[in-house]
């Protein structure tokens, strides 16, 4: 199983450029997330989705866009990007359920928008 | 109100010494997850240790052990025996349930410096 992947692993953007940054699982979960992490806040929720086909809105919303047409992937589109958007973004998946669930995190895209 | 406090922003511990690393959280669920996880300076998340909020006994995985105190909402990891490849951050994560969406928090994060 590769996990969760994420690419690009970096990536420079001019301000107003769109771009999507890609996530993929392979172990069949449910849930999947995208945070960002910015230094001294943690990591911040921004969208996240229960299945296929479903998805809702985090802390951190505005200016991102998703959608989940299979259960393996999740893409997190910018549509115009700004340089408050500069941070480091993670994917994150878990099975559905309460228990000990764990969250299988993505190795991050490092996103610098100038 | 924040739902996951971490009030250390940096901590120094020597090696082959414990470390306390706290954590406290906020909600009104009563079926709730508290997880621990560390991040390297190479940036990955790597998972420690998860304590249900009906879980009777403390969780240990390891070096690690996480201190629940349910009526003070604390849930503070424990590091025994510290090593230099345990310099890192810690985050505190709470998955609420399933009424408010089970949702993931996590907190600000400590830096941990183990010194030789």
């Amino acid at each position: 199983n590769a996990g969760v992947t994420q690419t690009p692993k970096f990536q420079v953007l001019k301000t107003g450029q769109s771009m999507t940054l890609q996530c993929a699982q392979d172990m069949n979960h449910e849930y999947m997330s995208w945070y960002r992490q910015d230094p001294g806040m943690g990591l911040r929720l921004i969208h996240y989705s229960v299945g296929a086909g479903i998805t809702d809105q985090g802390e951190v919303p505005n200016g991102y866009n998703v959608s989940r047409s299979t259960t393996e992937d999740f893409p997190l589109r910018l549509l115009s990007a700004a340089p408050s958007q500069t941070s480091v973004y993670f994917c994150a998946s878990r099975p559905a359920g309460t228990g000990n669930y764990e969250q299988y995190f993505g190795p991050g895209t490092r996103l610098t928008v100038t | 109100a924040q739902k996951i406090t971490q009030t250390q922003p940096g901590m120094f511990v020597q090696e082959k010494e414990a470390v306390t690393l706290d954590c406290t959280y906020d909600t009104s669920d009563q079926s709730y997850g508290l997880f621990w996880y560390k991040q390297p300076s190479s940036g990955e998340m790597i998972f420690l240790i998860y304590q249900g909020s009906y879980d009777e006994q403390n969780a240990t995985e390891g070096r690690y052990s996480l201190n629940f105190q349910k009526a003070r909402k604390s849930a503070n990891l424990v590091i025994s025996a510290s090593q230099l490849g345990d310099s890192a951050m810690y985050f505190c994560a709470m998955r609420e349930g399933p009424n408010t969406g089970n949702q993931f928090y996590f907190g600000t994060g400590t830096s941990l410096t183990v010194i030789p």
